[in-house]
């Protein structure tokens, strides 16, 4: 499977300031998605992140507030403006990989983990 | 109703007991369903696909009831390295639908 990195693994940030977060792939990828996973809860899907053109969010999410970029096929980045302590969570980065064998796969990176104070 | 439901357990179990996890899922249209297994404070990571037929992959059996619009993952002969909460994970069809996850503890 692909090799994900994010960047950075763990920040603490104060309210109103925002944070880049850099994912990484070590191949060339179709799909790349954005989850946060809030203490306790499980995975929600923020977006797809498109190359080449705008990325698809989910009910809920705004490009305002998490403004994503998809310069080519192995690099995405996805801010959190104006952040405010409901923002805490861990971000997470995914990849989809296609198998002609098998099923359409998604692989996580490691993610960050934010706290906002 | 949630689109993905887990018994959220925990689930305490001695090593060498055999535990099962149910899940169940709401849209008929679901095409592909997954388990992962999540670490503490680590990313999930996929533990097995489940197909109609059923798979099994070592000590890990998965099976689906698109009837019933049901999952299961079996685990047997449980070891102290299985202690993580395990997700159920529905594909619909454009995005992945995760259940809320069920913790397992194995003691010795």
């Amino acid at each position: 499977s692909a090799v994900i990195s994010q960047k950075p693994s763990r920040d603490i940030c104060q309210r109103g300031t925002s944070l880049t977060i850099q994912c990484q792939v070590d191949s060339q990828v179709t799909m790349m998605f954005w989850y946060r996973q809030q203490p306790g809860q499980s995975l929600t899907l923020i977006a797809t992140a498109n190359q080449g053109s705008e990325a698809t969010y989910e009910s809920g999410f705004v490009i305002d507030k998490f403004p994503i970029s998809r310069p080519n096929l192995t690099f995405s980045t996805l801010t959190v403006s104006n952040m405010s302590p409901e923002d805490s969570s861990i971000y997470l980065c995914s990849v989809e990989e296609w198998s002609e064998s098998s099923t359409d796969t998604q692989y996580f990176g490691p993610g960050t983990r934010l706290t906002v104070l | 109703r949630k689109e993905v439901e887990q018994d959220p357990g925990p689930f305490n179990v001695p090593e060498g007991a055999t535990v099962a996890f149910n899940c169940t899922y709401s849209n008929s249209a679901s095409q592909s369903f997954f388990w992962y297994r999540q670490d503490c404070r680590k990313e999930p990571k996929l533990l097995m696909s489940v197909y109609s037929s059923g798979n099994e992959d070592g000590r890990f059996t998965a099976q689906l009831n698109r009837a019933s619009q049901y999952i299961s993952l079996l685990i047997r002969d449980s070891k102290l390295s299985d202690s993580a909460t395990y997700l159920c994970v529905v594909d619909n069809t454009d995005k992945l639908i995760f259940g809320t996850g069920t913790r397992l503890q194995v003691f010795p």
